[in-house]
């Protein structure tokens, strides 16, 4: 079975703040990573993937990817009010040959001016 | 380029009744996922399917749920005799193809309430 787990917060950070959202899985093959955002009663939208060990810079999002820790996170910097969200962590790798998402709960992230 | 097109946005059924879902993926894509979500709590995997068959049904209840993609037309999510612990949000996402590096998109999801 494989679990992805994220803090379900709220975390709260003041507006221009970092925001740190942290993920962890269980199953040591997967490969790739995404990170979705889900504004409250709308569907998901991808905003970061990660496949290799390290940083990926996209605008004020980090994505941080750690296999061996099974560990992957999502910074923002100069967190905004419009980046109050719910972060979900998805998690994928071949399961009998397909290759399905697995998703965290997810975090609710709450900017506040 | 039309994205992820969901069908109906809001459904009401009541205890018994049959809830029928649509889900119309991107133009070029092939490939056609339903998750569940239920309040405070992430996506649960259901069904992937592919035009014409059925990939990975893991994810979907043995009894009463059923899916299909025929090769013309909407892929469906079918729940017979509906019970209360059915109301959730049903999105269907879509890819172009299947592979570690493929990135699903989402429609607006349907959401069922059963009374």
């Amino acid at each position: 079975q494989k679990e992805v787990e994220q803090n379900s917060g709220p975390l709260s950070v003041p507006e221009g703040a970092i925001a740190s959202l942290n993920c962890t899985y269980s199953d040591r093959v997967s490969q790739s990573f995404f990170w979705y955002r889900q504004y409250s009663g709308k569907s998901p939208e991808l905003i970061m993937s990660i496949y290799s060990n390290g940083d990926k810079e996209d605008g004020r999002f980090t994505a941080q990817l750690n296999k061996a820790s099974q560990y992957v996170s999502l910074l923002i910097r100069d967190s905004q009010p419009s980046d109050s969200a719910t972060y979900l962590c998805a998690v994928n790798g071949a399961s009998g040959g397909s290759y399905i998402p697995t998703f965290g709960r997810g975090t609710s992230l709450i900017v506040h001016p | 380029n039309a994205g992820v097109m969901q069908n109906p946005r809001h459904l009401v059924r009541r205890r018994g009744q049959e809830a029928r879902l649509r889900c119309s993926p991107m133009k070029g894509h092939s490939h056609v996922y339903w998750y569940r979500q239920l309040p405070e709590e992430g996506l649960k995997f259901m069904v992937y399917l592919q035009k014409e068959n059925i990939i990975d049904e893991s994810g979907m209840p043995k009894e009463r749920f059923s899916a299909e993609f025929p090769k013309e037309g909407p892929s469906i999510l079918r729940i017979q005799q509906v019970v209360r612990g059915d109301s959730a949000a049903y999105f269907c996402a879509s890819s172009p193809s299947t592979g570690v590096d493929e990135k699903l998109f989402f429609g607006s999801g349907t959401q069922l309430s059963v009374l």
